[in-house]
């Protein structure tokens, strides 16, 4: 049963122009969604949360954005690098201790 | 500050063994969960531990199991191998609170049973 989904495997956008990667969910009970980067060889590095009490939350070129009627996130890149390309995962948890993690969308930034 | 260090790095098993695969947490950090990403997979929740103490547990079957020791470091065992055990493990050391807390992930152990 996967309770987090990212439904586009991969995604590419030109050098500085805008990333947007989506995630849905199914559980209403989450209440903190977290965005991981991975490159190949490497473990996934959190970049950005969210709690189920805001609907946004920006940190530098990275906002995340959180629509809990629709059980929908997702990630904004602004401007894209080349650097971003790699592998983003979205995950959830209720209460910290489980986190559960999309299938992941494999961005490609092209200079 | 040292991060989370995974051992091996990669491992080849057969049908029926059994695996130890080992995590040191980050220094500050007092809570370890373990992963198992299989290929073209996000990864799947194993268990948590917190205290020594297993405190969460995915759908995982008891022959996964866990320790954590005084340090915080981590061991995950899987007993009676299975080709389906094929995967990235990976660990993720956090300081433990309510909430959402990120983690810091290690690069993993890449174990093939064959």
């Amino acid at each position: 049963d996967q309770q987090v989904k990212q439904n586009s495997p991969s995604l590419s956008v030109q050098e500085g122009r805008i990333s947007i990667l989506n995630c849905d969910y199914t559980n209403s009970m989450f209440d903190y969604f977290l965005w991981y980067k991975k490159y190949p060889a490497e473990g996934p590095t959190f970049l950005i949360s969210i709690s189920s009490i805001k609907d946004k939350n920006e940190d530098g070129r990275f906002t995340v954005f959180l629509n809990k009627s629709a059980k929908h996130l997702s990630l904004h890149i602004v401007p894209s690098q080349p650097g971003d390309s790699a592998v983003y995962f979205c995950a959830a948890t209720q209460g910290g201790n489980q986190f559960y993690f999309g299938t992941g969308t494999s961005l490609t930034v092209i200079p | 500050e040292t991060g989370v260090t995974q051992s091996p790095t990669h491992l080849i098993k057969t049908r029926g063994q059994q695996v130890t695969l080992r995590c040191s947490s980050q220094s500050g950090h007092n809570t370890v969960s373990w992963y198992q990403q299989a290929l073209g997979q996000g990864p799947q929740f194993i268990f948590q531990y917190y205290r020594e103490e297993e405190n969460g547990r995915g759908n995982f079957p008891p022959r996964f199991s866990g320790l954590q020791f005084p340090n915080y470091s981590s061991e995950l065992n899987v007993n009676a191998l299975e080709l389906d055990d094929s995967a990235l493990y990976l660990c993720a050391s956090s300081f433990y609170r309510t909430g959402g807390e990120s983690g810091t992930f290690g690069s993993g152990t890449r174990l093939t049973v064959v």
